[in-house]
C-alpha cells in the first residue's frame, strides 16, 4: 500500500508539457525530499531529480521537479517519444521509517 | 563507470530461502547508503530495506521484517539480502540500488510451488 498518491496515466502530443502530481503527508513529502524516477519495466530504474529540484548529471533540462507542502510535481516539457514510461515519486517517511514510492504514472506519448 | 550487479536470484518454493548478492563497483560503495527495491508482476516500485555506510543501522518495509536481512561487505563492494521463509507475493525482480541515485538491472526472484 503506497502512501504516495500519484495520477495514474498523463498523456500529450510530442513536443507538449506534462505535470505528474504527487500526494503525501506531513510524515514523508511534507518534511523530507522527494526524488523522481523513470522506469521502463525489466530496465533499471533512473534518478531524475533528488532533493525536490535537482538533476544529476545527464538528465537534461527538460525534466523539472517541485514541491509545495504535502505535494510534489514533476514537469516534463518538448516531450519525447522517448519519454514513455513509468514515472515514481519517492521519499522517506519518518512515521513508518522507510523509503516510500508512489502509485506509479504512466506517460503516454500520443 | 558505474556498475551494480545483482545475482542469486531464481525459482523457490514457499517457505525455503535464497541469498541476493551486489556487486558494486565504479563508486565510492563504503560512501553509499545500499538499498533493495523491488517490482512484483504487474506492480509499482516497492522499497524492501536500506543499509547504512557502515552498516549499523538497517531498514525494512513491514512485509518482510523478521524474513529479510540486508547486508554489506565493504571490502568486497557488496550487498547482500538474505531472503528466508519466501512467500508467493514476494514474487518480483529485485533491484540493488546506490543511494537510489545508482541502480542494477534487477534479479528476478520468483516463489512457487
Amino acid at each position: 500500500q503506497s502512501v504516495l498518491t500519484q495520477p495514474p496515466s498523463v498523456s500529450a502530443a510530442p513536443g507538449q508539457k506534462v505535470t505528474i502530481s504527487c500526494s503525501g503527508s506531513s510524515s514523508n513529502i511534507g518534511n523530507n525530499y522527494v526524488s523522481w524516477y523513470q522506469h521502463l519495466p525489466g530496465t533499471a530504474p533512473k534518478l531524475l531529480i533528488y532533493d525536490n529540484n535537482k538533476r544529476p548529471s545527464g538528465i537534461p533540462d527538460r525534466f523539472s521537479g517541485s514541491k509545495s507542502g504535502t505535494s510534489a510535481t514533476l514537469g516534463i516539457t518538448g516531450l519525447q517519444t522517448g519519454d514513455e514510461a513509468d514515472f515514481y515519486c519517492g521519499a522517506w517517511d519518518s512515521s513508518l521509517s522507510a523509503y516510500v514510492f508512489g502509485t506509479g504514472t504512466k506517460v503516454t506519448v500520443l | 563507470e558505474v556498475q551494480l550487479v545483482e545475482s542469486g536470484g531464481g525459482l523457490v518454493q514457499p517457505g525455503g530461502s535464497l541469498r541476493l548478492s551486489c556487486a558494486a563497483s565504479g563508486f565510492t560503495f563504503s560512501s553509499y547508503w545500499m538499498n533493495w527495491v523491488r517490482q512484483s508482476p504487474g506492480k509499482g516500485l516497492e522499497w524492501v530495506a536500506s543499509i547504512k555506510q557502515d552498516g549499523s543501522n538497517k531498514y525494512y518495509v513491514d512485509s518482510v521484517k523478521g524474513r529479510f536481512t540486508i547486508s554489506r561487505d565493504n571490502a568486497q563492494n557488496s550487498l547482500y539480502l538474505q531472503m528466508n521463509s519466501l512467500r508467493a507475493e514476494d514474487t518480483a525482480v529485485y533491484y540493488c540500488t546506490g543511494n537510489l541515485a545508482y541502480w542494477g538491472q534487477g534479479t528476478l526472484v520468483t516463489v512457487s510451488s
